[in-house]
């Protein structure tokens, strides 16, 4: 079974400091993989996915991550973090064989400070 | 291009009392999602729909919770009677096709709170 876990519940950062989200994901084949962001009262949104091909994935809003096979990682960072980044973030895994059944990370809630 | 629409937004009901959702996919989407997001945590897929046919239900607490999706258009989750344990946020997805390449599309859920 897949499953990914996500390191740290809540996330702070001061606006324009580097935004790091942490993922780790368990695939016995090798995964495709997600970051979805949900504001308040909010749908989730995808900010990116990694199926296969380059392993540095850019996504919207300056987003960015990297699948890293060796660590089993899939990490989302934003260079300059500002205040509308404020949200929830969910890692997500699913099975290239199957018919795209995510399963999704606790999330982790950033938090941006002025 | 319009979203995924779901209503209501916001329910509050009793314990042991019936209660439905509703959903409308993104136009041409064939596959809907149902999923149960409970408080902290990630969403879970409860049902996955390819055009009319529920394909897989295998999460769906079948002794409370139904859902149709007639027509391969709109789809209503119900859940009879309901129980404290069912609040939760129910989020309505969709997708042009089955198959991990193809983006899922979620609605803004409908947060369903059990007294």
């Amino acid at each position: 079974a897949q499953s990914v876990t996500q390191l740290g519940s809540h996330v702070s950062v001061s606006e324009g400091a580097l935004v790091l989200l942490r993922c780790n994901y368990s695939s016995s084949v090798p995964p495709y993989l997600f970051w979805y962001v949900q504001y308040p009262n909010q749908g989730l949104q995808l900010l990116l996915k990694y199926t296969t091909g380059a392993t540095l994935v850019k996504g919207i809003n300056g987003f960015e991550a990297e699948f890293k096979k060796s660590e089993t990682s899939f990490h989302l960072t934003k260079p300059s973090a500002h205040m509308s980044d404020a949200a929830e973030y969910f890692c997500a895994v699913s099975d290239p064989r199957g018919n795209n059944d995510m399963r999704f990370g606790a999330g982790t809630r950033l938090t941006v400070k002025p | 291009e319009a979203g995924v629409v779901q209503s209501p937004r916001y329910k509050i009901i009793e314990k042991k009392q019936p209660v439905a959702f509703w959903c409308n996919p993104i136009s041409g989407h064939n596959t809907l999602y149902w999923y149960r997001q409970n408080l902290g945590q990630g969403p879970e897929l409860l049902i996955r729909y390819e055009n009319e046919e529920a394909v897989d239900d295998s999460q769906l607490p079948k002794d409370r919770f139904s859902a149709e999706r007639l027509k391969g258009v709109d789809s209503t989750l119900k859940i009879q009677p309901a129980e404290l344990g069912d609040s939760a946020v129910y989020l309505c997805a969709s997708s042009f096709v089955a198959g991990p390449s193809y983006e899922q599309y979620f609605g803004p859920g409908t947060r369903l709170t059990v007294t």
